[in-house]
């Protein structure tokens, strides 16, 4: 199993840009999630999905949109990117009750 | 609001030293983890304990529910163990809620 994988590792945008950061995971896991981490602020919660076509917000959701066609894959999308959207950003994903797994991160820069 | 609050925010320990990082949460937990996140940026998952008690190699964990927090202990620590500690707590919802995390340096 590969796990949780995101791509791209690293990303430059400049300010208006639009990106989707991809995610994917191949454990069947129904629940998959987008965090941004920035220094000195732990892990905030993006946006969740508890499963295919179903997603809801958390924390801090905007400027980003999800979807779920698929089990597997949890996209996510920066309409406009803004210099305050540099961050960087991990995708996870569990079994309901179960253990979270992390993928490798993507560092984004929003110049 | 639903809170998770880690301590210490910082610590520096001599290699060979042992630690114990706290996460205490501010209502009943579904389920509790400990993450590592090494320098260069990877969440490496420790442990999944809602309760009770788990060892793995230097390192084991705590959780006691009713009172409403947890511990990580490191013993003999090593250089490799240095980087951030997170818990991640799951209050019964679709959400995995963070603490700030512990900074551990170890100095050789």
């Amino acid at each position: 199993n590969a796990g949780v994988t995101q791509t791209p590792k690293f990303q430059v945008l400049k300010t208006g840009q639009s990106m989707t950061l991809q995610c994917a995971q191949d454990m069947n896991h129904e629940y998959m999630s987008w965090y941004r981490q920035d220094p000195g602020m732990g892990l905030r919660l993006i946006h969740y999905s508890v499963g295919a076509g179903i997603t809801d917000q958390g924390e801090v959701p905007n400027g980003y949109n999800v979807s779920r066609s698929t089990t597997e894959d949890f996209p996510l999308r920066l309409l406009s990117a803004a210099p305050s959207q540099t961050s960087v950003y991990f995708c996870a994903s569990r079994r309901g009750g179960g253990e979270q797994f992390f993928g490798p991160g993507t560092r984004l820069t929003v110049l | 609001g639903i809170q998770v609050e880690q301590s210490p925010p910082d610590l520096i320990l001599q290699e060979g030293a042992n630690s114990t990082l706290r996460c205490n949460f501010s209502d009943s937990v579904n389920n509790l983890q400990w993450f590592h996140q090494n320098p260069w940026g990877q969440l490496i998952n420790l442990f999944y304990i809602p309760s009770g008690t788990k060892q793995n190699g230097r390192l084991s964990a705590t959780t006691v529910a009713t009172e409403r927090y947890s511990l990580l202990y490191i013993s003999s620590s090593q250089t490799t163990d240095s980087g951030v500690y997170f818990c991640g707590v799951n209050f019964g919802n679709e959400k995995l809620t963070f603490g700030t995390g512990t900074r551990l340096t170890i100095i050789p």
